[in-house]
């Protein structure tokens, strides 16, 4: 099973908002509610930002807001930080029973 | 703070076995999915596969005739073992904790570079 697909790059400037695409495939994004989203910065753990589509984990900033529409999901980090610049990879379930990585996208905060 | 680390040996000669461990500090072993996923260099990250607390495992298709995974509920340890490896093989590898019955990971490591 081939990877999620996303954008491999964005940039922004601090305070504008940019959303980040994933899309998949019946087999995984368009048959379940699994859609989670990770932060990955530079030799820290990843992060989990977003799990069940939309759901922030506890102490997650508002900022970053998610959704689904058939096989493609997305994420949206409003007011764009400098502390936001980082990778990020959208996950799903799947049909196999596995889980399922997007290609990652790179965000700079210009 | 529920905390993971990995650990093992950072190079490893190709045909021969990686192995890995992952020590969980902060919070018990029961109860979780402990999963093993990898990001190969300029890659992104894929998931090898998980084992629960009572030993039941779940590997990817792509993975599954090399891998092996333990639990050790009294060291609160999890092992990755793969075999045969090759260059392709060489990824940093980490240890994330996900929810019993729940479809993410709340908790990751840092990561371990191993090179083959």
């Amino acid at each position: 099973q081939s990877a999620l697909t996303q954008p491999a790059s964005m940039a922004g400037s601090p305070g504008q908002s940019i959303t980040i695409s994933c899309t998949g495939s019946s087999d995984d994004i368009g048959g379940f509610n699994y859609v989670s989203w990770y932060q990955l910065h530079p030799d820290k753990a990843p992060k989990l930002i977003i799990y069940d589509v939309y759901r922030r984990p506890s102490g997650v900033s508002p900022r970053f807001s998610a959704s689904k529409s058939g096989d493609a999901a997305s994420l949206t980090i409003s007011g764009l930080q400098a502390e936001d610049e980082a990778d990020y990879y959208c996950s799903s379930y799947t049909t196999s029973a596995s889980r399922i990585f997007g290609t990652g996208t790179k965000v700079t905060v210009l | 703070q529920v905390h993971l680390q990995e650990s093992g040996p950072g190079l490893v000669k190709p045909s021969e076995t990686l192995s890995l461990t992952c020590t969980v500090s902060g919070g018990p072993i029961s109860g979780y999915y402990w999963n093993w996923i990898r990001q190969t260099p300029g890659k992104g990250l894929e998931w090898i596969g998980y084992i629960y607390d009572t030993g039941r495992t779940n590997y990817d298709y792509s993975h599954r005739s090399r891998v092996a995974m333990s639990v050790d509920t009294s060291k609160n340890q999890v092992s990755l073992s793969l075999s045969y490896v090759t260059a392709a093989d060489t990824a940093v590898y980490y240890c994330a904790r996900a929810p019993g019955g729940l479809y993410y990971f709340d908790y990751w490591g840092q990561g371990i570079l191993v090179s083959v």
